[in-house]
């Protein structure tokens, strides 16, 4: 079965910090993969994605992602955190299944961010 | 290009009544997904539309129901709401085969 992981349910780093979130797949062919971020309240919104090539992405705001398949994972980092940062973030697959394509997602880590 | 929007932003139901949540696709997309988010949870596929037919289903009992017209808008419809329907409603477009899909603000539902 398709699933995503993502171990931690909150994180807290200082301001200027480096930052790395966790996430691993389950997912039997080639993945699609994602992060979005959600402010409180907020719609999702896409971080950056990795559909093939370069297993190092970059995304917006500083955001970078590298995809292992060794290790079916797709770990989230930034270099120095800012305190607007502070937010939940979802790792998710887009797979097909019978024809269809959806996207299944982890249930989110929690960044504090102190300043 | 307005992308996905989804109408209303926020509502308040009662238990028991009914509730339709609505979507446009972003323009040039043919296919509608919906998904719930519950508090402190990911987003949850509902289902999926496409060609005005529902294609597949998540773990959703039929008391949630779906449709899509001809210019591929959705609505997502919800029947004898209860407590735990209360969530954010998120709606998504993509074109058949294509592998990201966008997706709206989403609809705040709360169920009192």
């Amino acid at each position: 079965a398709q699933s995503v992981t993502q171990p931690d349910i909150h994180i807290t780093v200082s301001e200027g910090a480096s930052l790395e979130l966790r996430c691993n797949y389950s997912y039997g062919a080639t993945p699609y993969l994602f992060w979005y971020v959600q402010s409180p309240g907020q719609g999702l919104q896409l971080l950056l994605k990795y559909f093939s090539g370069d297993t190092l992405v970059q995304g917006i705001k500083g955001f970078e992602a590298e995809f292992k398949r060794s290790q079916s994972s797709f770990n989230l980092r930034k270099p120095s955190v800012h305190w607007s940062d502070a937010a939940e973030y979802f790792c998710a697959v887009g797979a097909f299944d019978s024809g269809t394509y959806k996207y299944i997602f982890g249930t989110g880590t929690r960044l504090k961010v102190l300043a | 290009d307005a992308g996905v929007t989804q109408s209303p932003t926020h509502l308040i139901k009662t238990r028991g009544q009914q509730v339709t949540l609505r979507c446009s696709p972003k323009s040039g997309h043919d296919t509608v997904s919906w998904y719930q988010q519950a508090l402190g949870q990911g987003p949850q596929f509902i289902f999926q539309y496409y060609e005005e037919e529902e294609r597949q289903r998540g773990n959703f009992p039929d008391r949630f129901s779906g449709h899509q017209f001809p210019n591929y808008s959705s609505e997502l419809n919800v029947n004898a709401l209860l407590l735990g329907d209360s969530a954010l409603y998120l709606c998504a477009s993509t074109n058949r085969g294509a592998t990201e899909a966008f997706f709206g603000q989403g609809t705040r539902l709360t169920v009192v």
